[in-house]
């Protein structure tokens, strides 16, 4: 069964530094991967996908992710973290429903905290 | 375009009592979820539907039903409210099956 476990509950950087989330999956078949985001009291944000194309993908407001099938894992990175970017990040793998529906199976979460 | 809306916003419910959660899309999206957050546990999957009139359950739906009369709107139904119900209820929806889903603003709802 499809499942992702993110190794961190929380995450606490410094205003300009790099930032790693890390998350690693499990799935009987190639995956779609994602990362969202929630800022606090607001709804998700998709921050990137994965899709079996390109093994490292691109995504908004800096943020990248690599795909690493050898390892099991779908870290995010950003090079400098900055202040707006505190918030809860979830990683995601798809699981393919009986009627054809992609389930999302989310991870527990890392709260992200930037320190000035 | 309003995207995916949910209504209420937030809810105070007694136990025992009942309410329906809306979620509406106007984005002409054949799949819509809903999901549960609680602390700690990231998003689960109440139930979910591949099209008008076509609902299933997802990873925790005891508790819970669900409705798709017409293709723009998921009701979520809670018949005899818990404290275990407390919650921020999701709603999403996507065109395909492949495609990334939407979310809506959320519904904090709790149940005393």
């Amino acid at each position: 069964a499809q499942s992702v476990t993110q190794l961190d509950s929380h995450v606490s950087v410094s205003e300009g530094t790099p930032v790693l989330l890390r998350c690693n999956y499990s799935s009987s078949y190639s995956p779609s991967l994602f990362w969202y985001v929630q800022h606090p009291n607001k709804g998700l944000q998709l921050l990137l996908k994965y899709t079996s194309a390109a093994t490292l993908v691109k995504g908004i407001n800096g943020f990248e992710a690599e795909f690493k099938k050898s390892e099991t894992s779908f870290h995010l990175t950003k090079p400098s973290a900055h202040m707006s970017d505190a918030a809860e990040y979830f990683c995601v793998v798809t699981r393919l429903s009986l009627l054809g529906a992609q389930k999302l199976v989310f991870g527990q979460g890392t709260r992200l905290t930037i320190n000035p | 375009n309003a995207g995916v809306t949910q209504t209420p916003k937030f809810r105070v419910l007694k136990t025992g009592q009942s309410m329906t959660l809306l979620c509406a899309q106007d984005m002409n999206h054949e799949y819509m979820y809903w999901y549960r957050q609680d602390p700690g546990m990231g998003l689960r999957l109440i139930h979910y539907s591949v099209g008008e009139g076509t609902t299933a359950k997802g990873e925790v739906p005891d508790g819970y039903n669900v409705s798709r009369l017409k293709k723009q709107n998921f009701l979520l139904g809670l018949e005899s409210a818990a404290p275990s119900q407390t919650s921020v209820y999701f709603c999403a929806s996507t065109r395909t099956s492949q495609e990334t889903q939407y979310f809506g603003p959320g519904t904090r709802l709790l149940v005393l």
